[in-house]
């Protein structure tokens, strides 16, 4: 069975530290993967989404950045964390076609003081 | 925006009784999908439905969709403590990356 895993599953940084958020699957192969970010009582805004390695589609410009250099592995990064940057993060997979459903993992708490 | 926009915001019931929550969308869709997700974890899929289908069943889940009015419901029977979570209607509006557009959700209350 596939499972997807992120860590770590709270994070606390201080404003303009660097910032490395790792998600792997497992149980499947090329994968569609996506970073969501999750504001406090608000919906999931889509932030990355990875149809293959090395391809990485942006959905809003801002300091953050993706990377996939294994087929399962998708990594969120910041160079400099700002205040906004708090949230809930979350990685999905989902598999063949657009459309299909999407298989989240358990998040990251990632508080910025 | 296109988003699904879910109706109510906030739900509170009694054990047992059923809980139906309603989504509104904006544009001609491929499929909609329904997620929950309990406090501090993630998301999880619950059922699709596609454009051509006006209704399914899973358990005690049952979803409607009205494309001429471009609207959704998810009815839960006979609700359980267990079912507290919010809920998100995720609209799918095509395109190869597959993208979801995810609400804000209703927050459902389910007291024993």
């Amino acid at each position: 069975s596939q499972t997807i895993h992120q860590w770590p599953a709270t994070l606390v940084q201080p404003v303009g530290s660097p910032l490395s958020l790792e998600c792997t699957v497992e149980g499947t192969s090329n994968p569609n993967l996506y970073w969501y970010r999750q504001a406090a009582g608000r919906g999931l805004q889509l932030l990355f989404y990875s149809v293959g390695i090395g391809q990485i589609s942006s959905e809003v410009p801002q300091n953050l950045s993706a990377s996939r250099p294994q087929d399962r592995q998708f990594i969120l990064s910041s160079k400099k964390l700002l205040l906004s940057d708090s949230g809930f993060y979350l990685c999905a997979w989902s598999q063949g076609q657009g459309g299909q459903p999407q298989h989240f993992g358990d998040g990251t708490r990632l508080s910025i003081l | 925006s296109q988003q699904g926009e879910e109706d109510p915001q906030a739900l509170s019931i009694q054990e047992g009784e059923n809980a139906t929550m309603n989504c509104s969308y904006k544009t001609s869709i491929n499929n909609l999908q329904w997620y929950r997700q309990n406090s501090g974890r993630g998301l999880v899929h619950l059922i699709l439905i596609r454009s051509n289908e006006r209704e399914k069943h899973s358990g005690r889940l049952r979803v409607t969709l009205d494309t001429s009015k471009k609207s959704s419901s998810l009815l839960i029977t006979a609700s359980r403590a267990a079912d507290t979570a919010s809920y998100f209607c995720a609209p799918n509006y095509g395109g190869s990356q597959g993208n979801l557009i995810f609400g804000k959700g209703t927050k459902l209350s389910v007291k024993p």
